[in-house]
């Protein structure tokens, strides 16, 4: 079945920097690559996603890459505020029929003033 | 349009009971999924349900199981609770014809003692 890897763990950057969070996939067949953005005592939120046949999608000041032939996609966070601190999932669909995402771990994105 | 809503928020049971979670999701939206979250394991997915019939299932035991009904609302029930069961539970839905990004609750916090 599908595997999701997410590197880094834990992500500290002063604000305005940018952050990069990346994951790799194992399944060829996965399609749908969706991030989502948790914050404490919340559920997961949708940020941004992305689908097999597109390359990049950017929605302001987030941008997602994929790597179809690597297996990789990427989350770039550019002028980071505070409010941006948050955990941060990556996700793959497993079946072609239906929703099943299967995580990363997360990373623990803290942004410092 | 309201988002997804959970009940309950928290939970307190014991080893050996059983517990029903409930799950309304957005309007017009005939997917629902379920997945625990724990700090070790991260978001695992339990199973999806589209127009009362379950599409897909994770990795979990019998004792995991759920429904949905006419209306697209869905109940999750546990039985011979564990201690291993403590753990965030969210519910996600989305329109279900298409694979999209899910929209999740703010999950039901379950403690077993």
């Amino acid at each position: 079945g599908e595997n999701v890897e997410q590197h880094p763990s834990t992500l500290s950057v002063q604000e305005g920097d940018s952050a990069v969070i990346k994951c790799t996939y194992s399944d060829s067949a996965s399609n749908y690559f969706p991030w989502y953005k948790q914050e404490l005592g919340k559920g997961p939120q949708l940020i941004i996603d992305i689908r097999s046949n597109v390359g990049e999608k950017k929605d302001q000041r987030i941008a997602v890459t994929l790597n179809k032939t690597a297996k990789h996609f990427s989350l770039h966070i550019t002028e980071t505020q505070p409010e941006d601190s948050a955990v941060y999932f990556c996700a793959a669909i497993r079946n072609q029929a239906g929703t099943a995402l299967i995580f990363g771990k997360g990373t623990t994105l803290s942004v410092s003033s | 349009k309201a988002g997804v809503t959970q009940t309950p928020r928290y939970l307190i049971k014991t080893r050996g009971q059983q517990v029903t979670l409930s799950c309304s999701p957005i309007s017009g939206h005939r997917s629902v999924s379920w997945y625990q979250q724990t700090p070790g394991q991260g978001l695992q997915f339990l199973f999806e349900y589209f127009s009362e019939t379950q599409r897909n299932k994770g990795n979990f035991p019998g004792r995991f199981s759920g429904r949905q009904f006419s209306n697209s609302r869905s109940e999750m029930n546990v039985s011979t609770l564990e201690l291993g069961d403590s753990a965030l539970y969210l519910c996600a839905s989305s329109l279900g014809s298409v694979v999209t990004g899910e929209y999740f609750g703010p999950g039901t916090r379950l403690l077993v003692l």
